[in-house]
Parts: C-alpha cells; sequence; structure tokens
C-alpha cells in the first residue's frame, strides 16, 4: 500500500508557463483534497472531489484547474503561473468511516515560480 | 466563517515534560477533531481523532475534547526531542461534512 503519492517532488517553472502536478491514491478513498502551504502558514484547500466525475472548488482556486476521471488520480493544473503561486502542494484523501473523515496526506511538492 | 485557532508558539519543553497543545474553534456543531503531526519540510500526518467528550489516549499521546467550551487539546507525557514538530489541530462540522477546518499549527520545540 503506498497510500498517497506526489509527483514531482521539486519543480521549479518560469512566470507564465504551465504544470500538472500529479496525485494518486491507491486506498479506494472517495474524497480527495488539494491544498497549499506557505512558509509558517497553515493548509489551504484548493480543490477537492468526491469522487470520480465530481469536483469543487476550495477557498483559494483561481488560477488552479483539477479533473478526477478515476477514483485514484486527482491531478491539479496551473495555467500561467504566477510567483503567488510559489508553494508546497500537498494532496490529500479520506473515506466515510461513520461520518468521519481522517485525511491522509502525500509527501508535497514544493514548487517555485520566478 | 469556521475557524480553528491555536497558539504558533514555539512551545518549549524540556525533554521528559509533558507538552500542552489547545485548539478552540467556533463552529457549535463540529464533531470530528483531528491532530496532525506535521515535521519541517514534510507533510501532515494524523496521530489523533477524536468524537466524544472526555479524554482518548494512545500511548504517550492524550486527546481531550470539550464541546461545551469548544475546546480540543493534546497532551503528549515523557516528551521526546523527536516530538518536536508543528501540531495541527482540524475540526469537521456535523455528519458529512467532509471539508476540515485547519488550524494553523503550534510549534513545539522538546530541548533535551
Amino acid at each position: 500500500n503506498a497510500g498517497v503519492t506526489q509527483t514531482p517532488k521539486f519543480r521549479i517553472l518560469k512566470i507564465g508557463q504551465s504544470m500538472t502536478l500529479q496525485c494518486t491514491q491507491d486506498m479506494n478513498h472517495n474524497y480527495m483534497y488539494w491544498y497549499r502551504q506557505d512558509p509558517g502558514m497553515g493548509l489551504k484547500l484548493i480543490y477537492y472531489s468526491v469522487g470520480a466525475g465530481i469536483t469543487d472548488k476550495g477557498e483559494v482556486p483561481n488560477g488552479y484547474n483539477v479533473s478526477r476521471s478515476t477514483t485514484e488520480d486527482f491531478p491539479l493544473r496551473l495555467e500561467l503561473a504566477a510567483p503567488s503561486q510559489t508553494s508546497v502542494y500537498f494532496c490529500a484523501s479520506s473515506y466515510d468511516l461513520g461520518q468521519t473523515y481522517e485525511q491522509y496526506f502525500g509527501p508535497g511538492t514544493r514548487l517555485t515560480v520566478t | 466563517q469556521k475557524e480553528v485557532e491555536q497558539n504558533s508558539g514555539p512551545l518549549s519543553v524540556p525533554e521528559g515534560a509533558i507538552a500542552s497543545l489547545n485548539c478552540t474553534y467556533s463552529d457549535r456543531v463540529s464533531q470530528s477533531f483531528f491532530w496532525y503531526r506535521q515535521y519541517s519540510g514534510k507533510s501532515p500526518e494524523l496521530i489523533m481523532s477524536i468524537y466524544s467528550n472526555g479524554d482518548k489516549e494512545d500511548g504517550r499521546f492524550t486527546a481531550q475534547l470539550n464541546k461545551a467550551s469548544q475546546y480540543v487539546s493534546l497532551l503528549i507525557r515523557d516528551s521526546q526531542p523527536s516530538d518536536s514538530a508543528t501540531y495541527l489541530c482540524a475540526v469537521n462540522g456535523p455528519g458529512g461534512s467532509y471539508i476540515p477546518t485547519f488550524g494553523r499549527g503550534t510549534s513545539l520545540i522538546v530541548h533535551p
């Protein structure tokens, strides 16, 4: 059981470039989430999904897009990268255990936009 | 807007002492409460969950929940330098709420 995996671990983008952050989980979890974490700050929810084909915006969705074509995969797309998107990105998954939702996080992607 | 408040710290305790981490939340109908540990440069890791008023113990960790006071805490007994990390409190709403609200975390330093 690999849990939640993310690629790449590190990436440097130039302003205006695009990229996709990959996230895969092998726990058959319905719920998946993308967060960003800036230095010294808490986790901010970008997008989430409650199942294949269903996604919704979190509190900071601007500049990002997601898709969920399978239960396992939840890629995050950055279009026209900006310095404000420099951050650490975490993918997480959870499942409905008696309507409690413990989250399991991937190792993160550290992104720098210059 | 739902809020989860934590003292950012750092909280510094000597090795072997009890570390007490606190968290308050604004949504009275919250039902699920979690503590995550995050080492520097790493991802958050779930260490405790609690759903009912009272105490829940797991090894050196005890989570305490008081819904009337909207307060949840984490006690770490016999603190070790390896416990040095940021501890995130997360709160979920009533049944069916799968989006947690996270606090900003408390930095804990355990010095030898």
